[in-house]
């Protein structure tokens, strides 16, 4: 079955970068797009990106560019998301999401889900 | 940049039918779908290509899209269907969500 386990939570001060891993078992991981979508406490969903695990390509929201930075390490089934120059409102679960069927544009299978504080 | 628009809440009684709006400008010319998320847990896609259900999603989960509104519509409502539930369309190839509907079922 389709599984995607996310590192664990993480704490970084105002400033900071943070890398979190999505590891995908169960599947061709080079077959399916991935989603970076976040959730502050309490609020709803913030879609971050995609990446294209069979040749690296990405694309960021507007909100992001510049900030985070989306890669595969093929070898090992796992995609990175890095979010730079943290601040308090970057504070949320963090979550990998892959594709559902033939487009890019459904979230079929999702992580766990990633916290990541930001506190001085 | 494009915008999608859900209530806040909605209620509805065990055993009737739940209807969650989701608007966005000319949103019947696109793909939407819907996720539910219950607390403490990663969403879930119920609903994708506007009407089509994933497998093992119970048929009582229906969607439509036409015009400036998606709806998804929960017959015969349980317990266990209450959640968020968050519309989803992309546009100019990004994801977009609306803010999400809390269903309670009292």
């Amino acid at each position: 079955q389709v599984q995607l386990v996310q590192s664990g939570a993480e704490v970084k001060k105002p400033g900071a970068s943070v890398k979190i891993s999505c590891k995908a078992s169960g599947y061709t991981f080079t077959s399916y797009y991935m989603h970076w979508v976040r959730q502050a406490p309490g609020q709803g969903l913030e879609w971050m990106g995609i990446i294209n695990p069979s040749g690296g390509s990405t694309s960021y929201a507007q909100k992001f560019q510049g900030r985070v930075t989306m890669t595969r390490d093929t070898p090992t089934s796992t995609v990175y998301m890095e979010l730079s120059s943290l601040r308090s409102e970057d504070t949320a679960l963090y979550y990998c999401a892959r594709t559902y069927g033939d487009s890019s544009g459904y979230l079929g299978d999702w992580g766990q889900g990633t916290l990541v504080t930001v506190s001085s | 940049s494009y915008e999608l628009t859900q209530s806040p809440s909605v209620s509805v009684s065990p055993g009737q039918t739940a209807s969650i709006t989701c608007s966005g400008d000319k949103l019947g010319d696109k793909y939407a779908c819907w996720y539910q998320q219950k607390p403490g847990q990663s969403p879930v896609l119920v609903i994708y290509q506007d009407t089509k259900r994933p497998s093992g999603i119970p048929e009582r989960f229906s969607g439509s899209n036409s015009g400036n509104t998606a709806t998804l519509t929960i017959s015969g409502t349980q317990a266990m269907d209450e959640a968020d539930y968050y519309c989803q369309s992309w546009d100019s190839s990004t994801v977009v969500f609306g803010g999400g509907t809390k269903l309670t079922v009292l």
